[in-house]
């Protein structure tokens, strides 16, 4: 049962230009959501996150938006670089007690041209 | 001055073989993961150590052990490999308390033959 779902595979932009990745989820239970970013060979790093208290989270060229109602978060870059191109994955968690523990969707390649 | 740090990278090895996977960070983090990522690319979690004790115990076959020798490694053992064992195996760890990123290592490419 796939609750965190990322169903476009891939997506190609050009640079300078904004790149959205949309994730959806299915559990209303999930209160916290994540974007981790993976190149090649490597593993996930953390990107952003943001609450379910909240609908926009920024960071530098990174905002996240919540839509709690249509249980939907995407990512924005804007504007996106080459070095953006990578794998991302969105991840959510709900309150379990003290440790959390995260659900991830298959992830979305992100090609930026340069 | 890596932050968390597995080995091997690379693990090829015969059905029926018993392996070992390290994990060690130097983050001063108090809690620590172990990810499988299949052939489908889900990451999901199996298992999840604080302070030296299991957290979290997903439906993993009792095949696969975790051993945590102290709050800075979190070690994977597999008795009896088998084909659908093939996959990417993640560590990761972070600070206890809900919502805190969690930092993986670079994975460890286990190869069933």
């Amino acid at each position: 049962d796939q609750q965190v779902k990322q169903n476009s595979p891939s997506l190609s932009v050009q640079e300078g230009r904004i790149s959205i990745l949309n994730c959806d989820y299915t559990n209303s239970m999930f209160d916290y959501f994540l974007w981790y970013k993976k190149y090649p060979a490597e593993g996930p790093t953390f990107l952003i996150s943001i609450s379910s208290i909240k609908d926009k989270n920024e960071d530098g060229r990174f905002t996240v938006f919540l839509n709690k109602s249509a249980k939907h978060l995407s990512l924005h870059i804007v504007p996106s670089q080459p070095g953006d191109s990578a794998v991302y994955f969105c991840a959510a968690s709900r309150n379990t007690g003290a440790n959390s523990k995260l659900t991830f969707g298959k992830g979305i390649t992100l090609s930026v041209r340069p | 001055d890596t932050a968390v740090s597995q080995t091997p990278k690379y693990l090829v090895t015969q059905m029926g073989n018993d392996k070992s996977i390290k994990c060690e960070q130097n983050l001063g983090h108090d809690t620590m993961y172990w990810y499988k990522q299949d052939s489908k690319k889900f990451l999901k979690i199996m298992f999840s150590y604080n302070n030296k004790e299991l957290i979290i115990n997903e439906t993993v076959p009792n095949r696969f052990s975790p051993k945590s020798p102290d709050k800075a490694h979190l070690n994977l053992h597999i008795n009896s490999l088998e084909l659908g064992d093939s996959a990417v195996y993640f560590c990761a760890s972070s600070q206890t308390g809900r919502n805190q990123p969690q930092h993986f290592g670079d994975g460890t490419r286990l190869s069933i033959l």
